[in-house]
């Protein structure tokens, strides 16, 4: 079975400045894909961002990018010049061969002014 | 696009009572999903549908729980005789199934979710 573990329940950082979040992962599958989701406060989770396990080349998508690190199992989230508009809970998922998506247990990040 | 609709937003119930929630998907998305989400942890797969028909359900759909999606559009998910456990936040889902590669890499689209209270 797979597992998506995320060891950081929260974190805050300044408006403009640059945030990680991280993410372990287990699984036996070869190929699958690999999910940011931001659930922002009283609103639909949206995806922010996915990597497919077969390409080597990191994802990007504006300010956001990730780290992903196959042999480690680590899939780690980067939000460079941070926003107001980033506060929100931030959730690691893991899609493979079944059609599910197992997703850790979220990280709460706060951006202060 | 309208997105992914849900109602009711928020139910409160008596344990004991049965609850039904709607979900709306996107228009000509095939596939439908329901998660649950409790307080500090992230969604749980429930089931999934593609048009009209159940193809999986978790193990944590107890028998109280069924899902229907009758004509391949809207879904519905009842919990019979709620229980204090099942407060939860209930989420829909769907995507249009394309059969390429890992479905898993068909993005998904989340509704804000159904917030279900049993006292």
């Amino acid at each position: 079975a797979q597992t998506v573990t995320q060891s950081q329940p929260e974190m805050s950082v300044q408006e403009a400045e640059t945030v990680t979040l991280s993410c372990t992962y287990d699984t036996s599958e070869n190929n699958y894909y690999l999910f940011w989701y931001k659930q922002p406060p009283s609103r639909q989770m949206i995806l922010v961002i996915r990597q497919e396990a077969y390409k080597q080349q990191n994802a990007t998508e504006n300010r956001f990018s990730v780290n992903f690190q196959k042999a480690a199992k680590s899939f780690s989230l980067k939000i460079s010049d941070s926003q107001l508009g980033d506060t929100a809970m931030y959730f690691c998922a893991f899609g493979g061969g079944s059609e599910k998506l197992v997703f850790g247990k979220g990280m709460k990040l706060t951006v202060n002014p | 696009d309208t997105g992914v609709s849900q109602n009711p937003r928020h139910k409160i119930t008596k344990r004991g009572q049965n609850v039904t929630f709607r979900c709306d998907p996107i228009s000509e998305h095939n596939r439908l999903y329901w998660y649950r989400q409790t307080l500090g942890q992230g969604p749980e797969f429930l089931t999934y549908f593609q048009n009209e028909a159940q193809l999986e359900k978790s193990r944590l759909l107890s028998d109280r729980f069924s899902a229907e999606r009758p004509k391949g559009s809207f879904s519905t998910l009842e919990i019979q005789r709620t229980e204090q456990g099942d407060s939860a936040m209930y989420l829909c889902a769907s995507s249009r199934y394309i059969r390429t590669g890992l479905s898993s890499g068909n993005t998904i689209y989340f509704g804000e979710g159904s917030w279900l209270t049993v006292v």
